[in-house]
C-alpha cells in the first residue's frame, strides 16, 4: 500500500536551517507529483510547495519562497524540503502528500504521511 | 493568490443528523476542488475530489457539489467516526489554498 513516512522534524533557533524528507513506498515515485503541507498547533492546513512528478517545475507558497527549497531523489523514492532562514511562525507539523493521479500535475491530494514536528524557539 | 472561505468554522450535531459545509473561492475554480476530513493527531484524508466525485474507500453518506465560485460538502447521516474538522482545497492553480475548516462536533 501506499506508504509516505515524514522525518527530520525537530527543535532549532531562529534563522537556522533544517531539512525534511519524506519516504516513499508502495506506488512508483517517480510518476507522481508530492506536496508539503504544514499545520501550526491547533491551526488549520497551510499548503507548502509542490514538485511534479518529473521535477520540472516547483511552486511555493508566498509565505516559504526564496527560504524553502522542495527536491526529489527518484532514485531514492524520498522527497525533501530544505528549511533556510527559519522563523517562529514556520513551526509546524510538515506533511508530505501525493497527487491523486499520475503524471497529472495539478491534483487533489489523495495520500498523506503521519506529518513531523518542526519547533522554531529560542 | 485564491481565497477559499469556508464556513460555519463549527457546528455541533446529533449523529443522524444531516450536515452542510460551505465553501466560497474568491475566483471562479471550475470544479477543481476537494473536501478533505481530519482527526486529531492525523493527516488528512482526501473524502471529495473534483467537486463531487467520491474517492475510493469514502462512504456514499459524503457528497459534494457547486463549480464556479460556490461548493457544499453534505454528509447525509452523520455517524460517530465524522466527528472531525473538514478543509476545501482548491487545485485550480498554485499556490494552493485551504479554506479555514469546519469543526464537526458532538451535541
Amino acid at each position: 500500500q501506499v506508504l509516505l513516512v515524514e522525518s527530520g522534524g525537530g527543535v532549532v533557533r531562529p534563522g537556522t536551517s533544517l531539512r525534511l524528507s519524506c519516504a516513499a513506498s508502495g506506488f512508483t515515485f517517480s510518476g507522481y507529483g508530492i506536496h508539503w503541507v504544514r499545520q501550526a498547533p491547533g491551526k488549520g492546513l497551510e499548503w507548502v510547495a509542490v514538485i511534479w512528478y518529473d521535477g520540472s517545475n516547483k511552486y511555493y507558497a508566498d509565505s516559504v519562497k526564496g527560504r524553502f527549497t522542495i527536491s526529489r531523489d527518484n532514485s531514492k523514492n524520498t522527497l525533501y524540503l530544505q528549511m533556510n532562514s527559519l522563523r517562529a511562525d514556520d513551526t509546524a507539523v510538515y506533511y508530505c502528500a501525493r497527487d491523486r493521479r499520475g503524471g497529472f500535475p495539478g491534483d487533489d491530494l489523495a495520500y498523506w504521511g503521519q506529518g513531523t514536528l518542526v519547533t522554531v524557539s529560542s | 493568490a485564491i481565497q477559499m472561505t469556508q464556513s460555519p468554522s463549527s457546528l455541533s450535531a446529533s449523529v443522524g443528523d444531516r450536515v452542510t459545509i460551505t465553501c466560497r473561492a474568491s475566483q471562479g475554480i471550475r470544479n477543481d476542488l476537494g473536501w478533505y476530513q481530519q482527526k486529531p493527531g492525523k493527516g488528512p484524508e482526501l473524502l471529495i475530489y473534483a467537486a463531487s466525485s467520491l474517492q475510493s474507500g469514502v462512504p456514499s453518506r459524503f457528497s459534494g457539489s457547486g463549480s464556479g465560485t460556490d461548493f457544499t460538502l453534505t454528509i447525509s447521516s452523520l455517524q460517530p467516526e465524522d466527528f472531525a474538522t473538514y478543509y476545501c482545497l482548491q487545485d485550480y492553480n498554485y499556490p494552493r489554498t485551504f479554506g479555514q475548516g469546519t469543526k464537526v462536533e458532538i451535541k
